[in-house]
């Protein structure tokens, strides 16, 4: 089992439609968890960050954190072409800063 | 520019030469974090280093990778007689003044390296 797990995608939604993005982690203990968004080409760009339980919005973006079953999520509302990129989750696992990351899933905007 | 910066944009090497890679962090921030992405491949962490000190090396390979980030100036990663496989995207991150894992990393435009 990978220490931080996402689907690859691609993920394909229509534009206006809402984008669900999947992402489970190995370590219980872990208790910070951070979404970032890297365009083709580009660096990683943090859009999210949750510490608890449920749910946290910051505009377009909403997290979910269940850290009873080693999930969390990230839903795109109203998706944009613009949107279009790869999302990596990101989990300090075990003691220490150092980010785990997942392999990213696609996500691609279609208007 | 308050973000975190990072020089050469690309470096082209050929192979056997050194490749050094630099990284200012961002201001007000004291950990700086170096991670490796191969191509199509994810975000590999490699090292982690505050003033003077390594406080994690365990993602840097044994031979020919170092990195310091000395008290005056920027942290420098270094690659001695560099190989065709050490062509990738080298990401710096920063974050502010604590141990505490719950600070969120941000990261450079990276450094390209080529290597011929």
């Amino acid at each position: 089992q990978k220490e931080v797990e996402q689907n690859s995608g691609p993920l394909s939604v229509p534009e206006g439609a809402i984008a669900s993005l999947n992402c489970t982690y190995s370590d219980r203990g872990s208790q910070s968890f951070f979404w970032y968004r890297q365009y083709s080409g580009k660096s990683p760009e943090l859009i999210m960050s949750i510490y608890s339980n449920g749910d946290k919005e910051d505009g377009r973006f909403t997290a979910q954190l269940n850290k009873a079953s080693q999930y969390v999520s990230l839903l795109i509302r109203d998706s944009q072409p613009s949107d279009s990129a790869t999302y990596l989750c990101a989990v300090p696992l075990a003691a220490g800063n150092k980010l785990t990351f997942g392999g990213g899933t696609r996500v691609l905007v279609k208007p | 520019n308050a973000g975190v910066m990072q020089n050469p944009r690309h470096l082209v090497r050929r192979r056997g030469q050194e490749a050094r890679l630099r990284c200012s962090p961002m201001k007000g921030h004291s950990h700086v974090y170096w991670y490796r992405q191969l191509p199509e491949e994810g975000l590999k962490f490699m090292v982690y280093l505050q003033k003077e000190n390594i406080i994690d090396e365990s993602g840097m390979p044994k031979e020919r990778f170092s990195a310091e980030f000395p008290k005056e100036g920027p942290s420098i990663l270094r690659i001695q007689q560099v190989v065709r496989g050490d062509s990738a995207a080298y990401f710096c991150a920063s974050s502010p003044l604590s141990r505490s894992s719950n600070q969120p990393q941000h990261f450079g435009d990276g450094t390209r390296l080529s290597i011929l």
